[in-house]
């Protein structure tokens, strides 16, 4: 099956500067490549997605870029507001299942 | 709101004992997934159906059962409890499968504590 690892587990940066969060697959077939946010008591909310014939993709202050021969994608947010304070989590999709990272705590410090 | 519910909310139960989950997926989603997620597990994918049939399934316990009915909401069983299925579970849903690269949404989850 599917394993994603996501790198690092916390990350605490100055309200104003960048996050960058970064995952790798095994699975070369994986096509499909979500980033969720999940803030205290709520469930998983997409954010981002990004598919295999794409290498890069970008929504206001959030972008994803994907390398497909490296096996890795990785999540950018600009300008952190201490509302992007949350767990955010990336995901690999292979055939029908969605396999996720182990998540990526983000503070935001004002 | 993501158009996914769940019930119930929170729940408490006795190692040993059986509980019920129940998802309503959005409107018009034929596909419902089930996620446990604890604190030193993350998200782990249990069970995939769509369109009431069973499409994938993960690291189900065999305590755990699902199905998907006919109005397409989904139950979650899980019997025998142990401790260690306390956790939060997640119900999903999306228009098709992930192989088309349907976004997921994703309801609050149902938390259970098994004491």
């Amino acid at each position: 099956g599917e394993n994603v690892e996501q790198h690092p587990s916390t990350l605490s940066v100055q309200e104003g500067d960048s996050a960058v969060i970064k995952c790798t697959y095994s699975d070369s077939a994986s096509n499909y490549f979500p980033w969720y946010k999940q803030e205290l008591g709520k469930g998983p909310q997409l954010i981002i997605d990004i598919r295999s014939n794409v290498g890069e993709k970008k929504d206001q202050r959030i972008a994803v870029t994907l390398n497909k021969t490296a096996k890795h994608f990785s999540l950018h947010i600009t300008e952190t507001q201490p509302e992007d304070s949350a767990v955010y989590f990336c995901a690999a999709s292979l055939e029908y299942k969605l396999s996720f990272g182990a998540g990526t705590t983000v503070t935001v410090r004002a | 709101d993501s158009g996914v519910t769940q019930t119930p909310k929170h729940l408490i139960t006795a190692t040993g004992q059986r509980v019920t989950l129940r998802c309503s997926p959005r409107s018009g989603d034929l596909s419902v997934y089930w996620y446990q997620q604890s604190l030193d597990q993350g998200l782990q994918f249990l069970i995939q159906y769509y369109n009431g049939e069973e499409r994938a399934k993960g690291n189900i316990l065999e305590r755990f059962s699902a199905q998907q009915f006919p109005d397409l909401h989904s139950e979650l069983n899980l019997s025998s409890l142990e401790l260690g299925d306390s956790a939060l579970y997640f119900c999903a849903s999306s228009a098709a499968g992930v192989y088309s690269g349907n976004t997921i949404y994703f309801g609050e989850g149902s938390w259970l504590t098994v004491v």
